[in-house]
């Protein structure tokens, strides 16, 4: 069973680029059988779909984020990463790391989240 | 852009009642290659993420229960939780992608 873990700072100032990083274990970013997912909650609120990553590089993201969002994947590593650049205090939230699964379009494997807060 | 709209917002039944969340999408979900409709419901607990429960509309995600159900076809959709256990107590949300954007409905906190 694939499984996730998000990590990365939990404070970033206003302005500065939010870096966050995804682990995967007990399967292999490189076997095409997922894309690779960040999505956000802020506090109170609901599921904002950030956007996702294939293994091949190719990336997809929310046009309301679009601007400002870099997706990568680092397959020697079996790790994805989110790049968020001119944060404000609106992109404080959980961010979750997960799999797309194409075949039945859902996301079936969630990491537990990691609180960003930007604050200066 | 996709827009998913959950109905109500909040919904308290009493312990072994029916529960009923709507979800209406403002593009179809059915793909008319397999005849099958690309929506999915979660439930997410406080300090949890969220938990896949349903895909395909209709088909429960294996550990499920068989009192949670989904419905619909198309653009209107719902979930039925047929008898109310306590464990039940949580946010519920749809999901859905379509073309190469995702996007969940607001979220039903659901109560006794």
């Amino acid at each position: 069973q694939v499984q996730l873990q998000e990590s990365g700072p939990g404070l970033v100032k206003p302005s500065q680029t939010l870096s966050l990083t995804c682990t995967v274990s007990g399967g292999s970013i490189s076997s095409g059988d997922y894309y690779w997912s960040w999505i956000r909650q802020p506090p109170g609120k609901g599921l904002e779909w950030i956007g996702y990553t294939y293994y091949s590089g190719s990336t997809y993201s929310n046009p309301s984020l679009k601007s400002r969002i870099t997706i990568s994947v680092d397959t020697s590593k079996n790790q994805f990463s989110l790049k968020l650049s001119s944060v404000t205090a609106a992109d404080t939230a959980v961010y979750y790391c997960a799999t797309y699964y194409y075949a039945s379009g859902t996301y079936p494997y969630w990491g537990q989240g990691t609180l960003v807060t930007v604050s200066s | 852009d996709i827009v998913m709209t959950q109905s109500p917002d909040s919904l308290a039944v009493s312990l072994g009642e029916r529960a009923t969340i709507n979800c209406k999408s403002s593009q179809s979900a059915l793909y008319s290659s397999n005849n099958k409709n690309y929506l999915a419901w979660y439930q997410q607990k406080p300090g949890q993420p969220p938990k896949l429960l349903i895909y395909w509309a209709s088909t429960r995600e294996s550990g499920v229960p068989d009192r949670f159900s989904g419905s619909g076809s198309g653009t209107d959709f719902t979930l039925t939780v047929s008898s109310l256990q306590a464990e039940d107590v949580a946010l519920y949300y749809c999901q859905q992608c379509y073309s190469t954007m995702c996007s969940f409905g607001q979220g039903t906190k659901l109560e006794i």
